[in-house]
C-alpha cells in the first residue's frame, strides 16, 4: 500500500517555464511533508518542506503547495533551469513517536531542456 | 562541512560472500538511517539508530542483514551471506535530531552476481 504516490514518473519542460511536480498521500495523519532532489550517482538532498498548518511555503524559485482536503501537494519551480534536471521525491514522516520514519514516493524525473 | 560519507561507492561480488558497507555521519548528528533503493520498491528504511542505539530495525529484510554503530560517527551494514536479490543502492543518512531533515550520502551501488 503506497501511502505517498507520485503518479508521473517523468516530466519534461522548457527552460524558463514552470515545472509542477505532484504528490498524493493517503494517510490523513501525515502533518509534515518534504521534497528531496536527487542527481544521478548522488544521494537525495533536502529541498523544501511544509507543515500541515500552512498551505504554501516558498524558498526562492521553489514553492510547495499543500491541499489537505485533497491530500495533495505540489512543488512549483519557476523559472525552471537545466540544472534543475533531477529526480524529485516527495516524502512524509510518520506522526507521533515514529516521526523519524519517512515514507517516500517513487520519484519524478524532471528534465529541463535548454 | 563534510557530508555523510559512504564507502565503497560500488561493490560487485559473488553470491555467498560477506559484504560490508560503511558510513560516516555528519559531526553533531545523533540520528543514523540506512536505506535501500530498488526500482520495484523505491527508497525503504532498513534501520534507524539514535545516539548509537538501534531503535527501529523493522525494515531489515532478514537475519542475513545486520547493522552496528560502534561509535557516534560511524556505522556499518553487513550482509552475510549475500544473495543476488540484495542488489540495490544502499544509502546512509544522518540528521541532527530524528525529526529534522535527513542528509544522505551518495550511496553504495551493490551488485551480487
Amino acid at each position: 500500500d503506497q501511502q505517498v504516490k507520485q503518479n508521473s514518473p517523468s516530466l519534461s519542460v522548457q527552460e524558463g517555464r514552470i515545472s509542477i511536480l505532484n504528490c498524493d498521500y493517503t494517510n490523513s495523519m501525515f502533518d509534515y511533508f518534504l521534497w528531496y532532489k536527487k542527481y544521478p550517482a548522488e544521494g537525495p538532498t533536502f529541498l523544501i518542506s511544509i507543515s500541515s498548518i500552512k498551505d504554501k511555503n516558498e524558498d526562492g524559485r521553489f514553492t510547495v503547495f499543500l491541499n489537505k482536503s485533497a491530500k495533495h501537494l505540489s512543488l512549483h519551480i519557476v523559472p525552471s533551469q537545466p540544472g534543475d534536471s533531477a529526480v524529485y521525491f516527495c516524502a512524509a514522516p510518520n506522526s507521533g513517536g515514529s516521526n523519524y520514519k519517512l515514507t517516500f514516493g517513487k520519484g519524478t524525473l524532471l528534465t529541463v531542456n535548454p | 562541512d563534510a557530508g555523510v560519507i559512504q564507502s565503497p561507492r560500488h561493490e560487485v561480488t559473488e553470491m555467498g560472500q560477506e559484504v560490508t558497507l560503511r558510513c560516516k555521519l555528519i559531526s553533531g548528528h545523533n540520528s543514523l538511517f540506512w536505506y535501500r533503493q530498488t526500482m520495484m520498491r523505491g527508497l525503504e528504511l532498513l534501520i534507524y539508530f539514535n545516539n548509537n542505539v538501534p531503535i527501529d530495525d523493522s525494515g531489515m529484510p532478514e537475519d542475513r542483514f545486520s547493522a552496528k554503530m560502534p561509535n557516534a560517527s560511524f556505522s556499518t551494514l553487513k550482509i552475510q551471506p549475500s544473495e543476488p536479490r540484495d542488489s540495490a543502492v544502499y544509502f546512509c543518512a544522518s540528521s541532527r535530531q530524528s525529526n529534522q531533515p535527513q542528509h544522505f550520502g551518495d550511496g553504495t551501488r551493490l551488485s551480487i552476481l
